[in-house]
């Protein structure tokens, strides 16, 4: 069954500590995307890929990087955790096309 | 600026009554719109979409929602609320590019 997967499912980091957060998915999806989730915000916009090898911004980037080494996997890299990255972190793929974005099932990041 | 807006950060209803969860958005010509469903430490699944077409779009376990062009909302409902509909919905849209932008989500309660 087609779907996107994220691990850790959740991890807490030290401040200023590095953190990396991984995303695979199995939809043959050119596109993927990293939000996060905050109470009060919905979901906003860290970074996308629509090909591998290749990176863009989103709305919220400063503070996280990305890679996308395959159509598969998509990370997210926290190079200097902060106490403000608190909160939840979901991967989504999805077509060009249709819009429609396939969600995985988050990770919960505390940072102390 | 493009945004989504849902005025009502939480709803309750009792169980076999009607739902409406609204939704606004703000855009430059006709965005193509979403609803999303969020259980209880999941991701976001699809319930439904709307491409320009028919302004009542149905979903998955009985919702539906009406585009409306003239009041830009795109509110969702339900005839008959089930207590397993107890979540966070997310209203959603994209226009041009592959962003989609989120509302900041309505938590529906099901009394029993």
């Amino acid at each position: 069954e087609a779907a996107v997967t994220q691990s850790p499912r959740s991890k807490v980091a030290v401040t200023g500590g590095k953190v990396t957060l991984s995303c695979h998915q199995t939809n043959n999806h050119d596109y993927m995307y990293w939000y996060r989730q905050d109470t009060g915000h919905g979901l906003r916009l860290i970074h996308y890929s629509y090909v591998a090898d290749s990176t863009e911004k989103g709305d919220i980037p400063d503070g996280y990087k990305a890679s996308r080494p395959s159509q598969e996997n998509f990370s997210l890299i926290l190079e200097l955790a902060s106490l403000s990255q608190t909160a939840v972190y979901f991967c989504a793929s999805g077509t060009g096309g249709s819009y429609e974005q396939y969600f995985g099932p988050g990770t919960r990041l505390t940072v102390l | 600026a493009q945004s989504v807006t849902q005025p009502d950060a939480r709803v309750t209803v009792s169980e076999g009554a009607s739902l409406q969860l609204r939704c606004k958005y703000s855009y430059f010509g006709t965005p193509y719109l979403f609803w999303y469903v969020q259980y209880p430490r999941q991701g976001l699944q699809l319930l439904l979409k709307y491409y320009p077409g028919d302004p009542v779009v149905q979903g998955v376990n009985g919702f539906e929602a009406e585009f409306s062009k003239s009041n830009s909302s795109f509110h969702l409902r339900k005839a008959s609320v089930h207590w397993s509909d107890w979540a966070v919905y997310f209203c959603a849209a994209v226009n041009m590019g592959y962003k989609l932008t989120f509302g900041t989500g309505t938590s529906l309660l099901v009394d029993p």
